[in-house]
């Protein structure tokens, strides 16, 4: 069974916080992405990284950054978190097959 | 790139009913379509997917059916019950690499009972 874990179900920061969220899974995949979840808009993809240490901008990576250094773990950084940040984040994982994606349980991150 | 049109954006059917939801898609290198239920605090898992290869594909009460020519494919669920009550995303992944995956906007599907 692959698992993906996400470090926090629940976060509340401040404005102007640099925030982390990470995201750990066990079953060596190449592939690793973040979404944002909101109402009406779907699964949004913000980073993926197709290898250690390999990033590529997705559809809204402004105010984001990412940190791939070991292949089991992803970060996602909000260098100075902002309310629009307030969201659902959902890590995946993409098997060696390219097929099934895998997700974590998602972080719900609120910015006050 | 892609996009991945989905609608209804919202869904209410009796049980026992059945319910469909329609997901459409413009690049026709897309070759790969699976549908993602989400429940309620849960995270989204795979239930059905299928390739452009194939036009139809079945798994007890669900069924997805893809048509290439007019670039959409549509998620069928019979016998609807209220477990069935999610949010529902379709995507395509265009080529074979794993960075060219796209989501539709989701749809939430109730079912009353």
């Amino acid at each position: 069974d692959v698992k993906v874990t996400q470090s926090s179900r629940y976060l509340v920061k401040r404005t102007g916080e640099k925030v982390f969220l990470e995201c750990v899974q066990d079953m060596d995949h190449e592939n690793m992405f973040w979404y944002r979840q909101d109402p009406g808009l779907g699964l949004r993809l913000i980073y993926f990284s197709y290898d250690v240490k390999m990033k590529e901008k997705g559809d809204i990576p402004e105010g984001y950054s990412v940190s791939r250094e070991k292949k089991e773990r992803f970060s996602l950084i909000l260098e100075s978190a902002s309310t629009n940040q307030t969201s659902m984040y959902l890590c995946a994982t993409l098997s060696s097959m390219n097929t099934e994606a895998f997700f974590g349980q998602g972080t719900r991150l609120t910015v006050v | 790139g892609e996009n991945v049109e989905q609608h209804p954006s919202t869904l209410s059917v009796q049980e026992g009913d059945s319910a469909v939801i329609k997901c459409t898609y413009s690049d026709s290198a897309s070759n790969y379509f699976p549908w993602y239920k989400q429940e309620l605090g849960k995270r989204p898992q795979l239930i059905i997917d299928i390739r452009s290869n194939v036009g139809e594909k079945k798994d007890q009460r669900i069924a997805v059916t893809l048509n290439k020519t007019a670039k959409h494919f549509s998620l069928h669920i019979t016998e609807t019950q209220p477990e069935d009550s999610a949010v529902y995303f379709c995507a395509a992944r265009v080529g074979n690499t794993g960075n060219q995956f796209y989501f539709g906007t989701g749809t939430s599907l109730t079912v009353i009972p």
